[in-house]
C-alpha cells in the first residue's frame, strides 16, 4: 500500500504571497492534519479534516486555511506569507474514528525569502 | 492546557547500550501515546504506541511503558545500533470520537556511536 504523498517537496515563496500544499493520504483514509514544524515550537497541529469537513483546529491564525476532497486529499493555503512561515509541513493519514495510528507523509519544506 | 514535556533533548549512547527516553503529558484525558522517529529529510515514522489500559508494550527491541497515575510515559531501546540515530518525538492524544490532534513533546536527538 502506498503511503502518504506530499507535493510539493520544496517551495521558495517571498513574503505577501500565497501558497499551496497538497497531501494525498493512504488509500482508504479518511483523516487528513496537518502540522507545522519548525526548530523552535516543534510539531504544533494546525487542522483536522474528515470527510471533507474541518473538525479541528489548532491555534493559527486565518491565514492558514484548508480543504479535503471527496476523494480524501487535502490543501492547505496559506495566505500572506511571512518570514515565520517557514517550516516544514507534515499532512497525517488516519484510517477511521476507530483507529488510533496517524502515518505522516514526508513533508513540504516552505522557505519564505 | 495541553503540553507534553520530553527528556532529554539529547542522548548519546555507544552501540548496543539502551536508551531511555521520558515524557510528561498534562492532559488526564489522554488515552493514546505514540512514538516517532524521525530520520533526516524524512516525515515521522510511527514505530511503537500504547493506549491508556495498558501498562507497557513491547516491539522486538523496543517498548514502551505508562504510568497513568504520574501521567509518564518512556520509549526504551535495547542493543542500540546506529541506524537508531534519529529524532524521536512522543505524543499524546485523546482519541474520542472526532478528536485527533496529536499533541507532541520537543523531541530527543539520539546519537548512536559505533
Amino acid at each position: 500500500k502506498a503511503g502518504v504523498t506530499q507535493t510539493p517537496r520544496y517551495l521558495i515563496k517571498t513574503r505577501g504571497q500565497q501558497v499551496t500544499l497538497s497531501c494525498s493520504p493512504i488509500s482508504g483514509h479518511r483523516s487528513v492534519s496537518w502540522y507545522q514544524q519548525t526548530p523552535g515550537q516543534g510539531l504544533q497541529f494546525l487542522f483536522e479534516y474528515f470527510s471533507e469537513t474541518q473538525r479541528n483546529k489548532g491555534n493559527f491564525p486565518g491565514r492558514f486555511s484548508g480543504r479535503q476532497f471527496s476523494n480524501s486529499r487535502s490543501e492547505m493555503n496559506v495566505s500572506t506569507l511571512e518570514l515565520g512561515d517557514s517550516a516544514l509541513y507534515l499532512c497525517a493519514s488516519k484510517g477511521s474514528d476507530s483507529t488510533f495510528e496517524q502515518f505522516f507523509g514526508p513533508g513540504t519544506r516552505l522557505t519564505v525569502l | 492546557g495541553e503540553n507534553v514535556e520530553q527528556h532529554p533533548s539529547t542522548l548519546s549512547v555507544q552501540e548496543g547500550d539502551s536508551a531511555v527516553i521520558k515524557c510528561t503529558y498534562s492532559d488526564s484525558a489522554s488515552n493514546y501515546f505514540p512514538w516517532y522517529k524521525q530520520e533526516l529529510g524524512k516525515g515521522p515514522q510511527l514505530i511503537i504506541d500504547i493506549r491508556s489500559n495498558v501498562g507497557e508494550k513491547k516491539d522486538q527491541r523496543i517498548a514502551v511503558t505508562l504510568n497513568k497515575t504520574a501521567k509518564h510515559f518512556s520509549l526504551h531501546i535495547t542493543e542500540t545500533q546506529p541506524e537508531d540515530s534519529a529524532v524521536y518525538f512522543c505524543a499524546a492524544s485523546k482519541l474520542t470520537g472526532g478528536y485527533n490532534k496529536l499533541i507532541f513533546g520537543a523531541g530527543t536527538r539520539l546519537a548512536v556511536h559505533p
